[in-house]
Parts: C-alpha cells; sequence; structure tokens
C-alpha cells in the first residue's frame, strides 16, 4: 500500500536554530500538504505544494516539494517556542484514489528555550 | 476555533459497548473525514463523506460505521469496543471532495475504554 516516511520522529532543538523535516514516498505524488498539531492540540492545515520543484515561505518557515514530486520538506528557520508541535506531511499519490490523503506518522518538535 | 465541532470531547466506557461521536462540519463544507490518532500509529484515515455519500474508505473496521446526514452533519459508530479502540478520534471538513482540499480539524473526541 501507499507509503509516507516522515523522520526525524523526533527532533529538539534549542531556540533559534534550524529545524528540518522530511517526508519521502515510494510513489510519485499529486500533491502534499504540511499540518501542525500543536501539544494537546488538532491538526492545522499549513500549505499545499503541487507542482514540481515549488518552494513556498510563510514567513520563518519554508516548504519544498521536489524535483520527481517523491519528497518533501519543511524547514523552519531560528525555531521559536511557539513552533513547538507535531509537523504531518499528508500526500496524495498520483494515480491513487482522488479522494484519499495519507498522513506520516509526524515530526515531534521541541523547542528547549 | 476550526469551526468544526465535535461532541463528546471525552467518552469512557467498557469492552463489548457501543458509543456514538458527533461531528458538525465549517459552515459551507460538504466534506466530512474520520481519522483515528493513537500513539504508536498516527493520524489513521477512517472514512470520507461528501454531501451524503461515502467517498473514501481507509483503515475503517468492520465494527465501525459512519454517515452524513441531510444537514451534512456525520456519526462515527464504534461497536464491540475493545482496548485498542482507546484513541483521539478527529472529524474534519473541507469545502469540497478531492484530495486536493484543505481539511480542517475539530478538537476530538477521546475514547477510553476500561
Amino acid at each position: 500500500g501507499q507509503q509516507v516516511m516522515q523522520i526525524p520522529q523526533y527532533q529538539h532543538v534549542q531556540e533559534g536554530e534550524d529545524f528540518t523535516t522530511y517526508c519521502n514516498s515510494s510513489t510519485t505524488l499529486s500533491n502534499i500538504q504540511w499540518y501542525k498539531q500543536r501539544p494537546g492540540g488538532h491538526p492545522v492545515f499549513l500549505i499545499q505544494l503541487v507542482k514540481s520543484g515549488e518552494v513556498k515561505k510563510q514567513k520563518r518557515l519554508t516548504f519544498q516539494f521536489g524535483e520527481a514530486k517523491k519528497n518533501s520538506s519543511l524547514h523552519i528557520t531560528a525555531t521559536q517556542t511557539t513552533d513547538v508541535g507535531t509537523y504531518f506531511c499528508a500526500e496524495k499519490s498520483s494515480g491513487g484514489s482522488n479522494y484519499k490523503l495519507t498522513f506520516g506518522k509526524g515530526t515531534l518538535l521541541t523547542v528547549n528555550p | 476555533d476550526s469551526g468544526v465541532t465535535q461532541t463528546p470531547k471525552h467518552l469512557i466506557t467498557a469492552t463489548g459497548q457501543r458509543v456514538t461521536l458527533r461531528c458538525s462540519p465549517r459552515s459551507g463544507d460538504l466534506s466530512v473525514y474520520w481519522y483515528q490518532q493513537s500513539l504508536d500509529q498516527g493520524l489513521q484515515f477512517l472514512i470520507q463523506y461528501y454531501n451524503g455519500e461515502e467517498r473514501a474508505k481507509g483503515n475503517i473496521l468492520e465494527r465501525f460505521s459512519a454517515q452524513q446526514f441531510p444537514d451534512l452533519h456525520s456519526e462515527l459508530n464504534l461497536s464491540s469496543l475493545e482496548l485498542g479502540d482507546s484513541a483521539l478520534y478527529f472529524c474534519a471538513s473541507s469545502v469540497g471532495q478531492g484530495s486536493n482540499q484543505p481539511q480542517h480539524f475539530g478538537d476530538g473526541t477521546r475514547l477510553s475504554i476500561l
């Protein structure tokens, strides 16, 4: 079945350090979405990437979609304590169900002030 | 506030019982999704409805069923509950039915099986 690997599973950083989480798929993706879930909260949609090689920025967050559309990354510059949470990628593979998204297991980011 | 309402927030019951979780989507959203989140399995897609029709099925057990009503609210029914069903159940909604739609999640129902 469709598999999305997200690494690392956990990341602890000092405030001000950068952070990156990666999603890798064994199949070509139609699109990929990123969500953030704060501790005790619910997933919140961050962004969607559709085009090969696409790069999108939201303040200190940079999202990339690989040229082959098989991987994606989320990079946070100069982390803050408000960045704490679990970051999920969610993917739809090409040729798969038009409706179903598969979520990665997430990367839990903790930030030491 | 995502605009998605889930009730109840917490549910404690025993093995073998049956429960119903309820979800009201954001105003204007026609799709409803159900997810199960547990520590070891992450966020698992269960089922999606769009405007009352089932659209996609994920890893949903036969003991689980769902429906979406004409007013677009949805219910997830879990029966013959087992200890392993203890988890956080999220409902999400989106405007359209495709997987390119951003999903808006409710606060979840935490189900504890004793």
